[in-house]
């Protein structure tokens, strides 16, 4: 587990304004995911990735950007925070999706917009 | 796309009871079906997981049972003990490359009392 982090994990912005959730993971795994979890909702796929330069829409991503430059960083942007928008973001990655690996799941980002 | 029911919500029994937690899923295609457990204030990790190929998979107490035609899953815990309280996610995916998303379920928060 200690080979998945988040940072910062905890977050107090206000609306409209970009915050940047950081994800670093020490695995070299290929597929990287953002999820947000929300009481009553469970976990929501925002956008994953399937290697460095790929990326792809999940359940939930409006608002957010996402960009992986390098396999092991997976930074998930806020580009104008709302309200609707605080949630515990979790970042998770596995070794293989065609195999249906695991996931390992990061610490997770509490994020509060005010 | 694919949509994944739970129940119950919440499910309390005491300790060395059984649980049970039920899943249906939407999409035919989905070949892929894990668990997670995620205890207060920790992230979500993998306990149990089946293929569309086997229809029971057991691991010590726990089990995991997949009715394909009537596209539903359940998790099985025997003798429960007061650390298996935690919230359990189910979720499905078709699985392959770049072709499926893991939809989560919204959750059971299952409470042994001693």
């Amino acid at each position: 587990d200690a080979g998945i982090t988040q940072s910062p994990r905890y977050k107090i912005t206000e609306t409209g304004r970009q915050v940047t959730l950081m994800c670093h993971q020490t695995w070299s795994h290929s597929y990287m995911f953002w999820y947000r979890q929300d009481l009553g909702h469970g976990l929501r796929l925002i956008y994953y990735s399937a290697a460095a330069d790929i990326t792809d829409k999940g359940e939930v991503p409006d608002g957010y950007v996402v960009s992986r430059s390098k396999t092991e960083n997976f930074p998930l942007t806020l580009e104008s925070a709302t309200r609707s928008q605080t949630s515990v973001y979790f970042c998770a990655s596995s070794e293989d999706r065609v195999k249906e690996n695991e996931q390992f799941f990061g610490p997770g980002t509490r994020l509060t917009v005010l | 796309g694919e949509n994944v029911e739970q129940h119950p919500s919440t499910l309390s029994v005491q300790e060395g009871d059984s649980a049970v937690i039920k899943c249906t899923y939407s999409d035919s295609a989905s070949n892929y079906f894990p668990w997670y457990k995620q205890e207060l204030g920790k992230r979500p990790q993998l306990i149990i997981d089946i293929r569309s190929n086997v229809g029971e998979k057991k691991d010590q107490r726990i089990a995991v049972t997949l009715n394909k035609t009537a596209k539903h899953f359940s998790l099985h815990i025997t003798e429960t003990q007061p650390e298996d309280s935690a919230v359990y996610f189910c979720a499905a995916s078709r699985g392959g490359f770049n072709t499926d998303k893991l939809i989560f379920g919204t959750g059971t928060r299952l409470q042994v009392f001693p």
